[in-house]
């Protein structure tokens, strides 16, 4: 069947540098994606989203790249801090189906 | 998270005994759904509800059921706790079926 997965299951970077995240997915039916974040002991919590009309969309800190030509999708943090300590997954909604969740990295922060 | 509660938060169980979590919610979502969480496994959809009585399996469905009576309330029921369902179950909300999920804070289940 149709999945999320990620390439990295643990990232680790110095305080202060930019953080990448990947994903790929291999459903070219979905049209919308999620960033989510989990810390210890957490429910995992919205970062942010895009649809496939889209290319780039930023928040705070944060960007989410979609590269629908290779299925790839990108969660890039700036100015990573320890509280960024997590781990972070993607999902994917196909056309009003429920999300598919990937296995989710997690990204270290190291001070 | 903030219009979203599940109870307990943590219990421990002995095996083939019944238990009931629950999801509360206060934002008149039409969706909930159950997942749990394993290691190696990520979240897994157990069961789901469109609206009041309107539920359905999801992937993992086998030894568990699911009631909504109300539309602030979903309940998961573990027929007969066995030692594999040991695991962290999430509740989740959705206005709808092509947006995001919210999700509870978990409740960490042990079955001994």
């Amino acid at each position: 069947g149709e999945s999320v997965g990620l390439h990295l299951p643990t990232l680790s970077v110095q305080e202060g540098d930019n953080s990448i995240i990947n994903c790929a997915y291999s459903n070219s039916a979905s049209d919308y994606f999620i960033w989510y974040k989990q810390e210890s002991g957490k429910g995992p919590q919205f970062i942010i989203d895009i649809r496939s009309n889209m290319d780039k969309r930023q928040g705070q800190r944060v960007t989410v790249l979609l590269n629908k030509t290779v299925k790839h999708l990108s969660l890039q943090i700036a100015a990573t801090q320890p509280g960024d300590s997590a781990v972070y997954f993607c999902a994917e909604n196909n056309a009003g189906n429920m999300l598919t969740f990937g296995g989710g990295t997690r990204l270290m922060v190291k001070p | 998270d903030a219009g979203i509660t599940q109870s307990p938060r943590h219990k421990v169980t002995e095996t083939g005994t019944p238990v009931t979590l629950r999801c509360h919610q206060t934002e008149n979502h039409r969706y909930m759904y159950w997942y749990r969480q394993d290691p190696g496994h990520g979240l897994r959809l157990i069961h789901y509800s469109y609206g009041v009585k309107d539920t359905d399996k999801g992937e993992v469905s086998d030894g568990y059921s699911v009631s909504r009576s109300k539309t602030e309330d979903f309940l998961l029921t573990l027929e007969s706790a066995t030692s594999s369902q040991t695991s962290v179950y999430f509740c989740a909300i959705s206005e709808d079926r092509s947006g995001g999920y919210t999700f509870g804070s978990g409740t960490r289940l042990t079955v001994v």
